[in-house]
């Protein structure tokens, strides 16, 4: 049962544009979303977090929106660089100091 | 930087062979985790702790034991290697933040099992 779905294995988006890629969860019982950014033969790299005490956490280029009652959150990219192109992971946990379960990740390529 | 390292960073092995990945940390955090990462599953969480000896089973523990002797250093043993445990292998470590704890992850150790 995979409770934290990335629905869109890969996505593409010219340089400059916004990228968007979602995640849905299925467990009510999540209050922690985190974002994580890999690149191959890297570990993955924390890039922002969100509350469920909150609907959105901007940090620079990256924003997260949070909507409690579908159970989806989404990680926009404005404007999008070629340097962006990773695999990016959402995750939930339940508190914060807690195991986190992964989505199964989305390939973004920004093109130039 | 969140100063973890993993050793080996790749390793070739045999079905049946005992295999033991290390994880060292210099920050003196209370939690680590190990993951493993096989493709359409994204980051899977094995054994955690939260202490010297003090650990407990994540969601696919099942062929794999843990051991931590010392706040620094997380070990990740597979007693008898079999083909399905070939993956790769990352370490965390939980760091307080801001929002609340986070994890930050170390560079991996990738494992083949023949």
């Amino acid at each position: 049962d995979q409770q934290v779905k990335q629905n869109s294995p890969s996505l593409s988006v010219q340089e400059g544009r916004i990228s968007i890629l979602n995640c849905d969860y299925t467990n009510s019982m999540f209050d922690y979303f985190l974002w994580y950014k890999k690149y191959p033969a890297e570990g993955p790299t924390f890039l922002i977090s969100i509350s469920s005490i909150k609907d959105k956490n901007e940090d620079g280029r990256f924003t997260v929106f949070l909507n409690k009652s579908a159970k989806h959150l989404s990680l926009h990219i404005v404007p999008s660089q070629p340097g962006d192109s990773a695999v990016y992971f959402c995750a939930a946990s339940v508190g914060t100091a807690s195991k986190l379960t992964f989505g199964t990740g989305t390939r973004l390529q920004v093109t130039l | 930087d969140a100063g973890i390292t993993q050793s080996p960073r790749h390793k070739v092995t045999e079905t049946g062979t005992p295999v033991t990945l290390r994880c060292h940390q210099t920050e003196n955090h209370r939690y680590m985790y190990w993951y493993r990462q096989d493709p359409g599953h994204g980051l899977r969480l094995i054994h955690y702790s939260y202490g010297v000896k003090d650990t407990d089973k994540g969601e696919v523990s099942d062929g794999y034991s843990v051991s931590r002797s010392k706040t620094e250093d997380f070990l990740l043993t597979l007693e008898s290697a079999t083909s399905s445990q070939t993956s790769v292998y990352f370490c965390a470590i939980s760091r307080t933040s801001g929002v609340g704890d986070t994890q930050y992850f170390g560079p991996g150790t990738r494992l083949t099992v023949l």
